[in-house]
């Protein structure tokens, strides 16, 4: 149970292009989603805080307006890179916890569970 | 804010030898630790947790963890490597409404 499902795992897509990323908790309800940027040997960096039926709340120093959040459902959150640059490549991943909300009892103790990630190449 | 230290960048050992992976943690209040690990251009797996209870933790793929608080560690174990355990792990804590991650550590299982 708590399969996360990332979608595309791998996506190429040339300078000045805006690429959407999906992350669906399959088995669960997720009323919060976190995104995750990955550089090549290095660790995990919140990017943002996905909140169902309200604003993504982003780290400090992450464009709110090139790393667009939408948390439309209880499985469903998107980024979208906007007006994507070569910089932007990168791995992306979505990860979601089962519980009725980030400060529930339930959700507190429970691991998050992990998308597979989408390999971001922009030309 | 909570955190974790993962002293080792990489760790090799042979198959069949026993294996740790060291991580230390700075909390306020009660530590809640888990363990990750993700192999090549894929998410991340949860192997184990630490929230209350015995301090030693058994989780996936035979891994365990022990809990020791006096040196605020958490080491990640396993009595015999294989060589498809060779992937890069991650100390995490439960930080507030998310979770903060140390830089990983490289396993390397040689036959």
């Amino acid at each position: 149970g708590a399969v996360v499902s990332q979608h595309p795992s791998r996506v190429i897509c040339k300078s000045g292009t805006s690429v959407k990323i999906e992350c669906r908790s399959l088995d669960f309800q997720a009323t919060t989603m976190f995104w995750y940027r990955q550089f090549p040997k290095q660790s995990l960096m919140l990017m943002a805080t996905s909140n169902e039926g309200s604003k993504a709340t982003y780290e400090q120093g992450v464009e709110k307006d090139k790393f667009l959040i939408n948390h439309a459902s209880l499985t469903l959150s998107t980024l979208t890179v906007t007006s994507a640059h070569p910089e932007d490549s990168s791995f992306y991943i979505c990860s979601a916890r089962p519980g009725q909300g980030p400060d529930s009892a339930s959700s507190y103790n429970s691991p998050l569970h992990f998308g597979n990630g989408t390999r971001l190449t922009v030309t | 804010a909570q955190s974790v230290a993962q002293p080792e960048d990489q760790v090799n050992v042979a198959e069949g030898n026993p294996l740790t992976v060291k991580c230390t943690y700075s909390v306020s209040g009660n530590p809640y630790l888990f363990w990750y690990v993700q192999y090549p251009n894929r998410g991340l797996q949860f192997l184990l947790k630490y929230i209350t209870g015995d301090n030693l933790v058994k989780g996936s793929y035979g891994f365990e963890a022990e809990f020791n608080k006096s040196q605020t560690s958490f080491h990640l174990k396993k009595p015999s490597a294989l060589v498809s355990d060779s992937a890069l792990y991650f100390c995490a804590v439960r930080d507030s409404s998310d979770m903060r991650f140390g830089a990983g550590t490289r396993l390397t299982v040689k036959p």
